[in-house]
């Protein structure tokens, strides 16, 4: 199975600050039809997931634009531009190239 | 607006069975592939299974094959997961996601249901 690395695991941010998260994947997501399928999740406190960014870079519908995901090949990062309050909780990153999916273990934000 | 709404989650005894079942609305689910992700208490997310819009392909986790089976009835937008020889392990949040790329990519999420093994 493709293990997924999220780093770091703990991410304490000062409110406005940008915050950025790591997540490296042991092989290459590159799918045989040229898609890289590596998403985000959110995970606020007592709530569902809510997909941020799939396909390495494209934003769902309602996220802010202060989420910007970027990467290639084995690794991906995912930006908060400016971090708000209501940012606080667990990210996921995610691969969909290879059976199994698999998720990285997750990142928890929280402000300082 | 995409909505899944699971439910049957329960307490159960190691060794036990229980069906979980997911009502979707706000999209064509014959369309759609459809997902079972697990979230142990205080854990990360954990892909379970998948199934192919039409029902004729499934995927399962090495962790539940040949214990748990994914279903799903399109005339009632319903996907189903028998759990059978449920074990302390399987005991987690379990949500059901709409999906594509054969179910490897879930988007939308329902809100889970909680499946408790102890004895």
């Amino acid at each position: 199975d493709v293990v997924m690395t999220q780093s770091p695991l703990s991410l304490p941010v000062t409110l406005g600050q940008p915050a950025s998260i790591s997540c490296r994947s042991s092989q290459s997501l590159v799918h045989s039809d040229g898609n890289t399928y590596l998403s985000w999740f959110q995970q606020r406190p007592g709530q569902s997931p809510r997909r941020l960014i799939y396909k390495v870079s494209l934003r769902d519908s309602g996220v802010p634009d202060r989420f910007s995901g970027s990467g290639s090949g084995t690794d991906f990062t995912l930006k908060i531009s400016r971090v708000e309050a209501d940012d606080v909780g667990v990210y996921y990153c995610m691969q969909g190239t290879l059976w199994p999916p698999t998720f990285g273990g997750g990142t928890k934000v929280e402000i300082k | 607006e995409v909505q899944l709404l699971e439910s049957g989650g329960d307490l159960v005894q190691p060794g036990g069975s229980l069906r979980l079942s997911c009502a979707a609305s706000g999209f064509t689910f014959i369309n759609c592939a459809m997902s079972w992700v697990r979230q142990a208490p205080g854990k990360g997310l954990e892909w379970v299974s998948a199934i192919s819009g039409s029902g004729d392909s499934t995927y399962y986790a090495d962790s539940v094959k040949g214990r748990f089976t994914i279903s799903r009835d399109n005339s009632k937008n319903t996907l189903y997961l028998q759990m059978n020889s449920l074990r302390v392990e399987d005991t987690a949040v379990y949500y059901c996601a709409k999906s594509w790329g054969s179910g490897r990519n879930p988007e939308n999420w329902g809100q889970g249901t909680l499946v408790t093994v102890s004895s």
